[in-house]
């Protein structure tokens, strides 16, 4: 059973950059097909697109956010990393890794999903 | 804002049929999946591409897409479908997205 799970501080101090691995289990992140991304959800909203990931890096981001995040994939690792720069009280939100599926079979879906990890931007 | 648009609250009477839609159109081009999400978890996928379902969803949750909608039919509704439900797709940009979510109630 592939699994997700996001470790990183739960507090992060405005300005300073806020940064999380997402560790994966029951899969390669080099398997072809497969991408990896973060979703985040502030307090009472909803789903928010941050970027995704391929095994090979090229990355691709939410436009809102390009300017600020960064993420990257380690291979040796078998997880992959999220940074984001800059952070004010409107970053303070969930976030998910999550598995994106791009094959022919399952076309174009976040098939699993880490549980989660609130992150509080906060002095 | 979302380039997906989801009503934002929907309910149903237990047992009923019940329809969430996802309008968009980028739904003319790219693929639609749906999201449920109970308080406090993480969203689970539903469902898939034209009409799939992952294992350990039932059957009672269906899709359909027709020109710039996207639909989630869930027939027969049952107390544990009451959650939040996403759809995600791309925008106009081929950037992904999810719509703004609707929240079910189960009467």
């Amino acid at each position: 059973q592939v699994q997700l799970q996001e470790s990183g501080p739960g507090l992060v101090k405005p300005s300073e950059t806020l940064s999380l691995i997402c560790t994966v289990s029951g899969d390669s992140i080099s398997r072809d097909y497969y991408y990896w991304g973060w979703i985040r959800q502030s307090p009472g909203k909803g789903l928010e697109w941050m970027g995704t990931v391929y095994k090979s890096g090229s990355p691709t981001y939410n436009p809102s956010l390009k300017s600020r995040v960064t993420i990257s994939v380690d291979t040796s690792k078998n997880h992959f990393s999220l940074n984001l720069t800059s952070v004010t009280a409107a970053d303070t939100a969930v976030y998910y890794c999550a598995r994106f599926c791009s094959t022919s079979t399952c076309y174009e879906a976040f098939d699993f999903w880490g549980q989660g990890t609130m992150v509080t931007v906060s002095s | 804002s979302s380039e997906l648009t989801q009503d934002p609250a929907v309910s149903v009477a237990l047992g009923q049929t019940v329809r969430i839609t996802c309008q968009g159109d980028s739904l003319r081009s790219y693929y639609v999946s749906w999201y449920q999400q109970r308080p406090g978890q993480a969203p689970v996928l539903v469902l898939y591409g034209y009409n799939k379902r992952p294992s350990g969803i039932p059957d009672r949750f269906s899709g359909s897409t027709s020109g710039t909608t996207g639909s989630l039919t869930i027939t027969g509704a049952q107390a544990e479908d009451e959650a939040d439900y996403y759809c995600h797709s791309r925008d106009s940009s081929g950037n992904r997205v999810f719509g703004g979510g609707t929240k079910l109630t189960v009467l």
